[in-house]
């Protein structure tokens, strides 16, 4: 059993330009959630989504941020006009349905620098 | 307001010493409480994890952790650490029921010296 997957690990943008992150959770998965860790700090959660539906995106910025998770295919974590203050480590989690508990379980990151 | 606090932001041990690493939370209601561990180019792991029950947890690798509920605390040991222990450390809470986020703390960078 595939473990959740991120890509791309590593991303390189210049600033003004968009990053796009994607996240495939494991398999039988229904929920994802996003968490971004920026240099010498712990993890920070960002949004949690279902299937088609955002249920807790407390932790987003208000501005150029923003995800999905489609029905079909990975959960995206888009960042517009990307700054220099957006380079951090972005690691998503998933975890089971119902009765599953609540462990997250994380996928490798994608470490995103914006020059 | 929901937090975590993780005492100790760099340990240094020789092989064989023994390890504690503190966490202490802040947390309205009844919490789940996890230990996950980040080695070096890899992503984080869960190391144990507490729901409900004994209050002294058994994790993989030799670690446990005890729930001190009067304290707050949830501090990992491990009575004689590796090499392979070099690592950083997460103390991560979140609310008993439905499918809340983690509130991490800022992580132990743990350095394991043979």
């Amino acid at each position: 059993n595939a473990g959740v997957m991120q890509n791309p690990r590593h991303l390189v943008r210049r600033r003004g330009q968009e990053a796009r992150l994607r996240c495939s959770p494991m398999k039988g998965h229904s929920h994802v959630y996003w968490y971004r860790q920026l240099p010498e700090e712990g993890l920070k959660f960002m949004v949690y989504l279902q299937k088609e539906n955002i249920i807790d995106e407390s932790g987003m910025p208000k501005e150029r941020f923003s995800a999905e998770f489609p029905k079909e295919g990975p959960s995206i974590l888009r960042i517009q006009q990307v700054v220099r203050g957006d380079s951090a480590a972005y690691f998503c989690a998933s975890s089971p349905p119902a009765g599953g508990g609540n462990e997250q379980y994380f996928g490798p990151g994608t470490r995103l620098t914006v020059t | 307001a929901q937090s975590v606090s993780q005492h100790n932001h760099h340990v240094i041990l020789s092989e064989a010493a023994s390890l504690e690493l503190g966490c202490n939370y802040s947390y309205g209601g009844t919490v789940n409480l996890f230990w996950y561990v980040q080695y070096p180019g890899q992503h984080l792991q869960l190391l144990l994890k507490y729901f409900s029950g004994d209050p002294l947890v058994k994790g993989i690798k030799g670690f446990e952790a005890e729930f001190i509920k009067s304290k707050f605390s949830f501090n990992l040991r491990k009575p004689s650490v590796q090499w392979s222990d070099t690592a950083e450390y997460f103390c991560a809470v979140n609310g008993n029921g439905g499918y809340n986020k983690l509130i991490f703390g800022a992580g132990t960078r743990l350095a394991v010296h043979p």
